[in-house]
């Protein structure tokens, strides 16, 4: 089965400063990566996902990430954070085969003023 | 296109009652849907998987009889969490996939209090 490690529990950041959340999977299978956003008391919001092709995916609200298969990594950026970004994070991996998602234990991104 | 709800967006009921919660994919077809279990400041766990028309797959340490899932049409799917306690009070997530192997669909979330 596959899983999935977010490096860093918290990263607090000044506005207008870039960020790198890290995410790194380990699986035997072929694999489609995502990025969530999880605001306060709300579901789940797609940032973007990598199926296949170019490995520099770019996501809604600036976001973008770039899956490295030699390094299992899928780390997200952004060059220049809002106040509004902060938000918990969550990377996912999902099996190709079926369905089954597993999620990273999350990042707590807090933007300063 | 593919939003899920989920109804009711909270709920506080006392111990021992049960819980309905609902799923629904409003402009799609869903042949799979996933509930999920979020503890304050946790990830998201999976509790089951469900396709329409059979009986849903649990994860391990899930107990089936507690949490019954009930995935009637290619539109809904409901969890009802039976003998509520304290203990079950957590955030509960749905999410639908129209196509074996894609890409989920969440729904905004269940808070659940159990006093």
């Amino acid at each position: 089965a596959q899983s999935v490690t977010q490096l860093d529990s918290q990263v607090p950041v000044f506005e207008e400063a870039p960020v790198e959340l890290r995410c790194n999977y380990s699986s035997s299978v072929s694999v489609y990566l995502f990025w969530y956003v999880q605001y306060p008391n709300q579901g789940l919001q797609l940032l973007l996902k990598y199926l296949s092709g170019s490995t520099l995916v770019k996501g809604i609200n600036g976001f973008e990430a770039e899956f490295n298969k030699s390094q299992t990594s899928f780390h997200l950026r952004k060059p220049s954070v809002h106040i509004s970004d902060t938000a918990e994070y969550f990377c996912a991996v999902s099996d190709k085969n079926n369905n089954d998602m597993r999620f990273g234990a999350g990042t707590r991104l807090t933007v300063k003023p | 296109g593919a939003v899920v709800s989920q109804h009711p967006s909270w709920v506080i009921c006392k111990s021992g009652t049960s819980v309905k919660i609902e799923c629904r994919s409003l402009d799609f077809q869903a042949t799979t849907m996933f509930w999920y279990r979020q503890f304050p400041k946790q990830s998201l766990m999976l509790m089951a998987t469900s396709n329409e028309g059979s009986k849903a797959t649990y994860e391990q340490g899930v107990e089936k009889d507690k949490f019954l899932i009930n995935h009637a049409s290619l539109t809904l799917s409901t969890l009802t969490v039976t003998s509520a306690h304290p203990e079950d009070s957590s955030f509960y997530i749905c999410s639908a996939s129209r196509i074996w192997g894609y890409e989920q669909y969440f729904g905004p979330g269940t808070r659940l209090t159990v006093t």
